[in-house]
């Protein structure tokens, strides 16, 4: 079993859908969940960053961290074709610097007008 | 803020060459380095992590002698590949934590990727 599991999609939705993409995990140590949004021919981008379980809320975006099911989410309101990205999610089991991040192979979103 | 450029973006090159691949930050200074490998649907996977001015830190797995890894200054780091293959045909991204950050995760940012095909 991989250490970090997302869905590749592509997933595709009408403007002002609600998305959800998640990830699953098996590390119990990984305190540390971040959501990063790579355009195409980019670099990710950070966009949520959640420490250990809870509800962050930025906007449109809403993420979701659930350490007793090892699952987190990410929720896009009101969606729009300017989401439309390859979403990342990524984790870490240590802060800061000793934090290597472990990635998702990232959920492809296409948002249609 | 924070931008991160790789260059080339992309490089096609034959069996047995080298490829170096440069990774700057433009507007800001970085005492740390990450090399990531992206194979087709597969995960970003660090490769090495370095630090101006001394030996990188390459992961398990990943041979230092064939991925050289130079981070000369504060503002620049780069990957040769030598020797190349084409099992090392990937897209390679660089990402960079700025001097003095001491958050609490581990801030990273990232360049926009190399896309290396060896042929």
């Amino acid at each position: 079993q991989k250490e970090v599991e997302q869905d590749p999609g592509p997933l595709s939705v009408p403007e002002g859908a609600i998305v959800s993409l998640n990830c699953t995990y098996s590390n119990s140590a990984f305190q540390y969940f971040m959501w990063y949004r790579q355009y195409s021919r980019k670099g990710p981008e950070l966009l949520m960053y959640t420490y250990s379980s809870g509800n962050k809320e930025d906007g449109r975006f809403t993420a979701q961290v659930d350490k007793s099911s090892k699952y987190i989410s990410l929720f896009i309101r009101d969606s729009q074709p300017s989401d439309s990205a390859t979403y990342l999610c990524a984790m870490s089991a240590r802060g800061g610097s000793q934090g290597n991040l472990i990635f998702g192979k990232g959920t492809k979103l296409s948002v249609k007008p | 803020g924070a931008v991160v450029s790789q260059h080339p973006s992309w490089v096609i090159c034959k069996s047995g060459t080298s490829v170096k691949i440069e990774c700057r930050s433009l507007d800001f200074q970085a005492t740390t380095m990450f090399w990531y490998r992206q194979f087709p649907k597969q995960s970003l996977m660090l490769m090495a992590t370095s630090n101006e001015g001394s030996k990188a830190t390459y992961e398990q797995g990943v041979e230092k002698d064939k991925f050289l890894i130079n981070h000369a200054s504060l503002t620049l780091s780069t990957l040769t590949v030598t020797s190349a293959h084409p099992e090392d045909s990937s897209f390679y991204i660089c990402s960079a934590r700025a001097l003095g950050y001491t958050g609490a995760y581990n801030e990273q940012f990232f360049g926009p990727g190399t896309r290396l095909t060896v042929l």
